[in-house]
C-alpha cells in the first residue's frame, strides 16, 4: 500500500502562503493524491486532488513532482480559519477506503 | 456545504444497550460511508453503501451493522454498545464509488458517542 509521510505540525503567518509537504514515494502510476482538512471538531473537508499535473481550485493549489514521489499543498493567502489538520492521502488501488494518517496540524498565527 | 446531517449529534448510553445513528443526505449521492475517529487512529471505515440495500464492510465492522432502505438515509447500529465503541462517528457521501480512481467524499458534522 502506498503510504504518506507528513510533518506533524507547521506554523504560518496570516496572509502568507502555507506550503504543506507530503511524501508518497511508493505511489503507483494510477493512484491519485488527495488532500483533506479537518477543522477542530468538524468533519473532514475535501480540498483538492491530482494525478500527475499541478491542480488549482478556489481553495488551494497542488504541486506534484515529476516523479510523483512527493507533493505540496499550497494555501496562497492563509487566514486564521485555515488552522486545521491537513491530511495527504493516496488512494490505495483496489481498496475500498480512504486511509487517513495523522496529518499535519497547521496553525496560522496572527 | 454538502447536505449531510447526522443525528443525534451527542449521545451517552450504557454498556449493553442498542444504539442507532442516522445519516441523512439531500444530495442524492449513491455512496454513503460510516467512519469512526479515535485519538491515535485517525478515521477508520466501518461500513459503506453503494446503493439502496447494498452495503459492505470496512476495516472495523465488528460490533456494527448498517441499513439503507432509502437513498437518503444510512443507519449505523451498535447492537450492544461497549466502552470501546466510544468515539466520534462521521458519515460521508460521494457520487463516484470507492472502486473508481478518482472521487471526493463529503463528510457530515459527526456524532459524539459515549458508552459508559
Amino acid at each position: 500500500d502506498a503510504k504518506t509521510t507528513q510533518p506533524p505540525s507547521m506554523d504560518c503567518a496570516e496572509g502568507r502562503a502555507a506550503n504543506l509537504p507530503c511524501n508518497h514515494s511508493t505511489i503507483s502510476g494510477n493512484e491519485y493524491v488527495y488532500w483533506y482538512r479537518q477543522i477542530h471538531s468538524q468533519g473532514p473537508q475535501y480540498i483538492i486532488h491530482g494525478l500527475k499535473n499541478n491542480e488549482t481550485n478556489e481553495m488551494a493549489s497542488l504541486i506534484i513532482t515529476e516523479d510523483r514521489k512527493s507533493s505540496t499543498l499550497i494555501l496562497p493567502h492563509a487566514t486564521l480559519r485555515d488552522t486545521a489538520v491537513y491530511y495527504c492521502i493516496v488512494r490505495v488501488a483496489g481498496a475500498q477506503k480512504l486511509v487517513f494518517g495523522q496529518g499535519t496540524r497547521l496553525t496560522i498565527n496572527p | 456545504d454538502a447536505g449531510i446531517t447526522q443525528s443525534p449529534r451527542h449521545k451517552v448510553t450504557e454498556t449493553g444497550t442498542p444504539v442507532t445513528l442516522r445519516c441523512h443526505q439531500t444530495e442524492n449521492h449513491r455512496y454513503m460511508y460510516w467512519y469512526r475517529q479515535d485519538p491515535g487512529h485517525g478515521l477508520r471505515l466501518i461500513h459503506y453503501s453503494y446503493g439502496v440495500k447494498d452495503t459492505d464492510k470496512g476495516e472495523v465492522s465488528d460490533g456494527y451493522s448498517v441499513s439503507r432502505s432509502k437513498t437518503e438515509d444510512f443507519l449505523l447500529t451498535l447492537e450492544s454498545a461497549t466502552s470501546s465503541q466510544t468515539s466520534v462517528y462521521f458519515c460521508a457521501i460521494s457520487e463516484l464509488g470507492l472502486r473508481e480512481r478518482a472521487y471526493e467524499q463529503y463528510f457530515g458534522p459527526g456524532t459524539r458517542l459515549t458508552v459508559t
